[in-house]
């Protein structure tokens, strides 16, 4: 089945405390993204990747990285996290920068 | 860069009822315009989309129409369901050139 899985779904950690949430497709898609989505605020996009170590800011991309090193998997990494980065998480991936595939989200709550 | 309203921030319907939910963006040279339907706790799924070579889609219940001079495109769904109670995003991109810029979306309520 193509699908975009995230890991974990659901996130309780404490200010500092680095985390990495996980994100891979099975469709050979090039590009790939990272939103996050705030009440009121819509989808903002994080990061975003047209192939392998090919990576660039997108909207809001304060006191986050990310990194591409094989076409499946970009994951998103919180060096030291923050109340307000206390969010629902997805990451997307696309065939032409176009149409977006999304995963199924990550809810992280920043202590 | 480009800026994507929407409107209404929600929407109440009862069943059977059309629902319009209406976008304006700001950056004249964008050409792809995507509407994606998110259900609760679930990642938001493309449902429609438009090019600017084209002033209107339908796809069963739903179309979308675009006008370019106005710089607007909206979202119609005609004789609504229980099941199109969701989130809408709308969202617009020149294509090749940047990325997806979102709405802020539009809850739909559709009561049986």
């Amino acid at each position: 089945e193509a699908q975009v899985t995230q890991n974990p779904r659901y996130l309780i950690t404490v200010t500092g405390k680095k985390l990495t949430v996980t994100c891979s497709q099975n469709m050979n898609h090039e590009y790939m993204s990272w939103y996050r989505q705030d009440p009121g605020l819509g989808l903002r996009q994080i990061y975003y990747s047209m192939n392998v170590e090919v990576t660039d800011k997108g909207d809001v991309p304060e006191g986050y990285k990310v990194s591409r090193k094989e076409k499946r998997n970009f994951p998103l990494i919180l060096e030291s996290p923050s109340p307000n980065q206390t969010s629902l998480y997805f990451c997307a991936s696309s065939p032409d920068q176009e149409t977006q595939y999304f995963g199924p989200g990550t809810r992280l709550l920043v202590l | 860069g480009e800026n994507v309203e929407q409107h209404p921030s929600t929407l109440s319907v009862q069943e059977g009822d059309s629902a319009v939910i209406k976008c304006t963006y700001s950056d004249s040279a964008s050409n792809y315009f995507p509407w994606y339907k998110q259900e609760l706790g679930k990642g938001p799924q493309l449902i429609i989309d438009i090019r600017s070579n084209v002033g209107e889609k339908k796809d069963q219940r739903i179309a979308v129409t675009l006008n370019k001079t106005a710089k607007h495109f909206s979202l119609h769904i005609t004789e609504t369901q229980p099941e199109d109670s969701a989130v809408y995003f709308c969202a617009a991109v020149l294509s090749g050139y940047s990325t997806l810029t979102f709405g802020k979306g539009t809850m739909l309520l559709v009561s049986p």
